[in-house]
């Protein structure tokens, strides 16, 4: 079964940082293009960021809101992407999801998402 | 980037057909067919129906189908069910090699 299954999710005062991971199995991780797509509660999907497969160089891109503060990694060895948050901010407060493009921009498959709060 | 624009809402009668749109830019949905469809369901992570403007991942319902014209992306979904009750997000590729979402759709089956 094609899974990606995000942790690290929590509850952290603003200014602190936090590490999400998003682990995947049943297919090739390193196919993937992974990105990072969040949603405040209550609001719509916002892309974060993406890191490209290694044949594509694994360039990696953020959006401006987190460009700066948000780093994006992946260990292809172990199935693994990752989002390190630094100064947060109570507007990062959000479920984060990981998804994995293989080609044209199709973000399949999903994880659960993981729910971070940023609050004092 | 700006988030592309949806409608806050749509509705209709079961049975009906229904028609979201996704406007960008040149920028974006005007210059690429990587614009893709999602569904989502409360509290659950969403799902592709279409993706490349007009193709269905295997298993979707035909009842969905995509559409563009210019920088306007487009989502019918024919034959309306209550199981489509949800909402429903455009993404388009980016000038910028990045990705965008749109606002967001609620679909009201009444």
């Amino acid at each position: 079964e094609v899974q990606l299954v995000e942790s690290g999710g929590g509850l952290v005062q603003p200014g602190q940082s936090l590490r999400l991971s998003c682990t995947g199995s049943g297919f090739t991780f390193g196919d993937y293009a992974m990105n990072w797509v969040r949603q405040a509660p209550g609001k719509g999907l916002e892309w974060v960021g993406i890191i490209r497969k290694k044949i594509h160089g694994g360039t990696i891109e953020y959006a401006a809101s987190v460009k700066g503060r948000f780093t994006i990694s992946r260990d292809d060895s172990k199935s693994i992407a990752y989002l390190q948050m630094n100064s947060l901010k109570s507007d990062d407060t959000a479920v984060y999801y990981c998804s994995g493009i293989m080609s044209a921009g199709r973000f399949d498959p999903w994880g659960q998402g993981s729910l971070v709060t940023v609050s004092s | 980037q700006s988030a592309l624009t949806q409608p806050a809402s749509v509705s209709g009668s079961p049975g009906q057909s229904i028609t979201i749109s996704c406007t960008g830019t040149s920028s974006d949905v005007g210059g690429y067919n990587f614009v893709s469809w999602y569904q989502q369901y409360p509290g659950k992570a969403p799902k592709v129906i279409i993706y490349e403007v007009s193709n269905r991942p295997s298993g979707v319902s035909i009842r969905f189908s995509g559409s563009k014209s210019g920088n306007t992306a487009s989502l019918t979904i024919s034959g309306l069910q209550a199981e489509d009750e949800a909402n429903y997000y455009c993404s388009s590729y980016t000038r910028s090699t990045t990705y965008v979402f749109g606002t967001g759709t609620e679909v009201t089956v009444l």
